[in-house]
């Protein structure tokens, strides 16, 4: 079985600052990983994900993640964050082969501050 | 595209009501799922579909029935509706041939009052 912890349940940042976002999974078997956006009020989006090849990944909106299968991390990176970027960030892993059990994180409440 | 289609946006119910949540795909995807979000707490798996006919339970199944009866709609029935079902209720669907990526609805604000 697969877990996904993202060790941050909010983070406050001020307006162009870099930000990381912290997600660490757990799993014997290969898996694909994601990051997901949640706007207030709305379902969640495709940010990026890791299927294979390039460890790193970039997503939309200028987000990208690292795929560290030794320390069996996928942290979200963005180097200057906007207020528009204030949401929920929701980190995501699914075993390969298993295309329907996917197991999402607590999420991540990123607060931009100007 | 339409996506994942969800409906109603929003409603109130009283305990002991039921009703029907509705989601409706277009994109062709075997696999769909219902999940519940609550404050702090994620996304709960309520019941999934590997495809028409066939569905199974999630992580928090009770009080919930689910039905798969084509490959597009995949409605979620609240029975006798309690309080601890207040959440917000989105719908999903996946296929591995579109990258594995797993597409939600908008999502339905439901309060049991």
């Amino acid at each position: 079985a697969q877990s996904v912890t993202q060790l941050d349940s909010q983070v406050p940042v001020f307006e162009e600052a870099p930000v990381e976002l912290r997600c660490n999974y757990s799993s014997s078997v290969s898996v694909y990983l994601f990051w997901y956006v949640q706007y207030p009020n709305q379902g969640l989006q495709l940010l990026l994900k890791y299927l294979s090849g390039s460890t790193l990944v970039k997503g939309i909106n200028g987000f990208e993640a690292e795929f560290n299968k030794s320390q069996t991390s996928f942290h979200l990176r963005k180097p200057s964050v906007h207020i528009s970027d204030t949401a929920e960030y929701f980190c995501a892993v699914t075993a390969e082969g298993q295309g329907f059990s996917f197991i999402f994180g607590k999420g991540t409440r990123l607060l931009v501050k100007p | 595209n339409a996506g994942v289609t969800q409906t109603p946006k929003f409603r109130i119910l009283k305990i002991g009501q039921s009703m029907t949540l509705q989601c409706t795909q277009d994109m062709n995807h075997n696999y769909m799922y219902w999940y519940r979000q609550d404050p702090g707490m994620g996304l709960k798996l309520i019941y999934y579909s590997v495809g028409a006919g066939i569905t199974d339970k999630g992580e928090v199944p009770n009080g919930y029935n689910v039905s798969r009866s084509t490959t597009e709609d995949f409605p979620l029935r609240l029975e006798l509706a309690a309080p601890s079902q207040t959440s917000v209720y989105f719908c999903a669907s996946s296929w591995p041939g579109s990258g594995n990526t797993i597409y939600f609805g908008e999502g339905s604000w439901l309060t049991v009052v």
